[in-house]
């Protein structure tokens, strides 16, 4: 079975500060590991993923996720904050073993509220 | 290039009162999906579907129906709404091939069963 975990439900940063949102996983085979972010009622956005090679992954927005297998991590990062970055993040996971129609499941963590503060 | 497009964006209802939440993607992707947004819960897979003629229940598949009648088409039917089925509902699209794009989602549909 295939988990993740967003272990904060929001998290602050002032402006022009770095910013890390966490997220761990859980899979049998290798991960597939995505970032996405929801605007206000707005759906979920792709920001980046990883599938295989570099551990850092760079995405939309400046964002970056640092893959990291022996802590089972994919955090996402970002230099420095702007106040246009608050919004709702979420990770997702697809394990490698997966088959069949179950190949394209991803499971979602509960999203972490990012809030830049001016 | 609309991608995915969700209707109503909003609707309240009665309990017992049945409707259909409509998903049309234009993007031929073979893969589409249901999730609801709760909050403190994140996105739940209620069905998905590989392609039209296949459907297949996701996480919490109890008291909705789906088809997929065409490839961009994937409605989503409430049988007997109840309160509990308040929420946020999101279809999503991904193309086919390998396990690895990303989903593309529509703006959502939010729902209020009184």
């Amino acid at each position: 079975a295939q988990s993740v975990a967003q272990p904060e439900d929001q998290v602050n940063v002032a402006e022009g500060n770095p910013l890390t949102v966490k997220c761990t996983y859980s899979v049998s085979g290798n991960p597939y590991l995505f970032w996405y972010v929801q605007y206000p009622n707005r759906g979920l956005q792709f920001l980046l993923k990883y599938i295989t090679g570099d551990n850092l992954v760079k995405g939309s927005y400046g964002f970056e996720a640092e893959f990291n297998k022996s802590q089972t991590s994919f955090h996402l990062k970002k230099p420095s904050a702007l106040v246009s970055d608050s919004a709702l993040y979420f990770c997702a996971v697809r394990d490698s073993v997966n088959s069949g129609a179950g190949s394209y499941q991803l499971t979602f963590g509960k999203g972490t509220k990012l809030s830049v503060i001016p | 290039n609309a991608g995915v497009t969700q209707t109503p964006k909003f609707q309240v209802l009665k309990t017992g009162q049945s409707m259909t939440l409509q998903c049309a993607q234009d993007m031929n992707h073979e893969y589409m999906s249901w999730y609801r947004q709760d909050p403190g819960m994140g996105l739940r897979l209620i069905h998905y579907s590989v392609g039209a003629g296949i459907t297949d229940q996701g996480e919490v598949p109890n008291g909705y129906n789906v088809s997929r009648s065409t490839t961009e088409d994937f409605p989503l039917r409430l049988l007997s709404a109840a309160p509990s089925q308040t929420s946020v509902y999101f279809c999503a699209s991904k193309g086919g091939g390998s396990g690895n794009q990303p989903q593309h989602f529509g703006d959502g549909t939010r729902l209020s069963i009184l």
